[in-house]
This record gives structure tokens, C-alpha cells and sequence, in this order.
């Protein structure tokens, strides 16, 4: 069972680029999220999704955009990087979403540098 | 959203058990209590999560006050693999469902 996978695991990208963060999960969880981690701070909700077809904005989610066409995966796309994107990705996926009855399980995160 | 206190930092010797506390004097009978741990440079890693009872598992134990205005995360025999910042999180109810990170609790283990 590989859990949530995350890709790339570093990116560096200049002002302007565009890059997707991949996120998959074979645990078959409905409730998929994407929180960035600044230095020394916790974890801020960017983009939700509840099912296939279905996201939502969390509390930051400005600059970026994401989809879920399968049950899968949950990519974040990020249009014009700016230098306040710089931050630790991670994407998180759960059974039973905001009842809490079951763990969330974390991917390992993607390193991203915007330079 | 119901918030959570804990101390900003900890510290414990290797093999001596751990007792991380935490409050939430406004938790909702619907909220779970779930603690999870984030070791340096890795992504939040799930650890325990309980309701009401008391519960055990391989990694902890969660010890949940009777009016659930506060609980404990229980390590019984800390190594230092165990350093880490460990997040007591309320959930339930929400419509988000997701979890909200305070800034957890700084746990050294020493040699």
C-alpha cells in the first residue's frame, strides 16, 4: 500500500513559471487537501476536494488552481509563480473527511523554490 | 472550529514515558480528538485519534478526560526517533473536513 504519493519532491522555478503538483492516493479516500507549510509555521489549507468532480477553496487559495477528474488523484496546478509561493506542499487524503471517525494520511510533501 | 492549546515545547529522556497534554475547554460532542506527529523535513504522519474512550494503539495512547475538555497523548517509552512536533487537532462537523494545525508541541528527546 504506497498511502498518498506526492511529485517531484524539490522544484525549483523561476517568477512566472507554471508547474503541477502531483498527488495520488490507492487508499480509495473520498476526502483529498492540499496544505502548503511555511518555515517554522503549521500547515494552511489551500484546496479541498470531497469526491471526483467536486473541490473547493480552503483558507489560501490564491494562485492556484487544482482539479480531481478520478478518485485518485488530486493535482495542484500553480499559474505565475511568485516568490510567496516558496513553501513546503503537502497533500493529505481521508475516509470519512471532516467527521473525523478515521486518520488522515499525509504525502511526504513537495519542496518548492521560487526564485 | 473548536481550537486546541498545547505547550509550545517539551522535553523528555530517551526511554522514559512522555505526557503531552492538551485542552479544548470548547470541543463539540461531535469532535474527534486526533494527534498527529511531524518529524523534521517529513510530512504529518497520523498517530492517534479517539472520541470519548480511552484509546491504545502501537505508536501511543490517548487519554480523554471525562468532560473531553482536555487530553493526553501517551508515549510510553520515548526514543529518539520520537523527536518531533506533535499536533492535537479537534475534527467534526466541519464542512471543509479538514484538519486545522495550531502550533503544536516541540517534543526533544535526550539521550
Amino acid at each position: 500500500n504506497a498511502g498518498v504519493t506526492q511529485t517531484p519532491k524539490f522544484r525549483i522555478l523561476k517568477i512566472g513559471q507554471s508547474m503541477t503538483l502531483q498527488c495520488a492516493q490507492d487508499m480509495n479516500h473520498n476526502y483529498m487537501y492540499w496544505y502548503r507549510q511555511d518555515p517554522g509555521m503549521g500547515l494552511k489549507l489551500i484546496y479541498y476536494s470531497v469526491g471526483a468532480g467536486i473541490t473547493d477553496k480552503g483558507e489560501v487559495p490564491n494562485g492556484y488552481n487544482v482539479s480531481r477528474s478520478t478518485t485518485e488523484d488530486f493535482p495542484l496546478r500553480l499559474e505565475l509563480a511568485a516568490p510567496s509561493q516558496t513553501s513546503v506542499y503537502f497533500c493529505a487524503s481521508s475516509y470519512s473527511g471532516g467527521r473525523g471517525a478515521y486518520g488522515y494520511t499525509f504525502g511526504s510533501g513537495t519542496r518548492l523554490t521560487v526564485v | 472550529d473548536a481550537k486546541t492549546t498545547q505547550p509550545n515545547s517539551m522535553e523528555s529522556n530517551e526511554e522514559e514515558p512522555v505526557h503531552l497534554p492538551c485542552n479544548h475547554s470548547t470541543i463539540s460532542g461531535t469532535d474527534y480528538i486526533h494527534w498527529y506527529r511531524q518529524l523534521p523535513s517529513q510530512g504529518p504522519e497520523y498517530v492517534i485519534h479517539g472520541l470519548t474512550s480511552n484509546v491504545n494503539n502501537r505508536m501511543a495512547s490517548l487519554a480523554i478526560a471525562e468532560d473531553r475538555k482536555s487530553s493526553t497523548l501517551i508515549l510510553h517509552r520515548a526514543t529518539l526517533r520520537d523527536a518531533a512536533v506533535y499536533y492535537c487537532i479537534l475534527t467534526g462537523g466541519g464542512s471543509q473536513g479538514n484538519l486545522i494545525f495550531g502550533k503544536g508541541t516541540k517534543l526533544s528527546v535526550k539521550p
